[in-house]
């Protein structure tokens, strides 16, 4: 039982490159996130799927589109990265949107250049 | 609008001693908060919860304490060790819009000295 597993690990870009974020869980949880983390900052929901074939905006989500492909995968894709956008993203996902606390994966560090 | 600070950015205590971690929230109807400590270089990791029902829990070593008068909360660390030391984030899980998301506090980086 991995829980909130998150490729890459790190990941350099020059502004302008699209990369796709990859986040999956083996818990059978129903809702999934994604946030963003800058130094001395909290974290910023970007978006989130509270259940399989539905996406929302969070706080932060210029820049970024998200795809939930199936129960387990929830992606976020930079279409075109800006300098902006270096950060470090976490994915959670929780049982439902209301049940209980979330489960984050490791991190991506991403950096644009 | 919604907002979680915390009271101090760092903290730092020695070894053995008890931690005492602050954060303050606005939303008086915020009914659910969380705490997570987040080591260097991982994600935030569960440390215990409450709910407004109750004004204090405890957990291994740790204790959540909910003031809703004045909105705030406390994380309290019995017994400090080094293996303590990493970021500290409450967060409130305010279920009243439509789905239920975190707002994360800034969080307090705890030191903790041998």
């Amino acid at each position: 039982n991995a829980g909130v597993t998150q490729t890459p690990k790190f990941q350099v870009l020059k502004t302008g490159q699209s990369m796709t974020l990859q986040c999956a869980q083996d818990m059978n949880h129903n809702s999934m996130y994604w946030y963003r983390q800058d130094p001395g900052m909290g974290l910023r929901l970007i978006y989130y799927s509270a259940s399989e074939g539905t996406t929302d905006k969070g706080e932060v989500p210029n820049g970024y589109n998200v795809s939930r492909l199936n129960k387990r995968e929830f992606s976020l894709r930079l279409e075109s990265a800006a300098p902006s956008q270096t950060s470090v993203y976490f994915c959670a996902s929780t049982p439902g949107p209301r049940d209980g606390t979330q489960y984050f994966g490791p991190g991506t560090r991403l950096l644009v250049l | 609008g919604e907002s979680v600070g915390l009271h101090l950015p760092t903290l730092s205590v020695q070894e053995g001693d008890n931690s005492i971690i602050n954060c303050a929230y606005s939303n008086s109807a915020s009914d659910y908060f969380i705490w997570y400590k987040q080591e260097s270089g991982k994600g935030p990791q569960f440390i215990i919860d409450i709910r407004s029902n109750m004004d204090k829990r405890q957990g291994q070593r740790v204790t959540v304490l909910l003031n809703k008068t004045v909105k705030h909360l406390s994380l309290q660390i019995a017994a400090t060790q080094p293996g303590d030391s990493a970021v500290y984030f409450c967060a409130d899980a305010y279920y009243g819009g439509s789905q239920g998301n975190l707002i994360f506090g800034k969080g307090t980086k705890l030191s903790v000295k041998p």
